[in-house]
């Protein structure tokens, strides 16, 4: 079936250092949606990418859709500790459902 | 606008018992989706509902079954429990007629069965 693989599962940083997950999808994807989870919290929105190879950011968050629409990144310029949590992808594979990354697991050292 | 709700919040049930958990969606959203989380398989789609009509199922067995009601409100039942069920259900409503957009989620509903 389709599947959508994010890594790495965790990475922990120190505050300030740059953090990236990458997602891949088996399949072309209509968009890709990024959700972050705090611990303890649901997955909230972040944002969302339609077009091939578009670039949006928000402050220090940057997002990318690949060419094919099969992948997808998300990279955190200078993180704070209010980064911490886990991020989500998830995409439509044609009309299907809603497939969601493993996610990746944000820890922050102070 | 008030966010999605799910209640109850916390349900601890027995091995063979059943469970009904219930979503309100943000008013004027008419899809509700319904995942399980957990922290070894994250979040599996269990099915989603559009104007009281299942639209998509996930890969889970019959004994999960849901429904919508006309004002969007969705209730999600689990028969005959098992150990394997304890997990956080999560509902998410889309104001998207395709479901397949921005999801706004519930804070979940954590079940334990013991």
């Amino acid at each position: 079936g389709q599947q959508v693989m994010q890594i790495p599962q965790y990475q922990h940083v120190q505050e300030g250092e740059d953090f990236t997950t990458y997602c891949n999808s088996s399949t072309t994807l209509s968009n890709i949606q990024w959700y972050k989870q705090r611990p303890g919290g649901h997955p909230v929105f972040l944002i969302q990418l339609v077009k091939s190879g578009e670039v949006k950011k928000q402050k220090r968050l940057t997002f990318q859709f690949g060419e094919a629409k099969k992948n997808s990144s998300l990279h955190i310029t200078a993180t704070q500790t209010t980064d911490v949590g886990t991020y989500f992808c998830a995409g439509p594979p044609g009309a299907q459902k809603l497939v969601f990354g493993q996610g990746t697991r944000l820890t922050i050292n102070p | 606008k008030a966010g999605v709700t799910q209640t109850p919040r916390y349900l601890i049930k027995t091995r063979g018992q059943q469970v009904t958990l219930s979503c309100s969606p943000i008013s004027g959203h008419r899809s509700v989706s319904w995942y399980q989380q957990t922290p070894g398989q994250g979040l599996q789609f269990l099915f989603e509902y559009f104007s009281e009509t299942q639209r998509n199922k996930g890969n889970f067995p019959g004994r999960f079954s849901g429904r919508q009601f006309s004002n969007s409100r969705s209730e999600m039942n689990v028969s005959t429990l098992e150990l394997g069920d304890s997990a956080l259900y999560l509902c998410a409503s889309s104001s998207f007629s395709d479901g397949y957009n921005e999801q706004f989620f519930g804070p979940g509903t954590r079940l334990t069965v013991l």
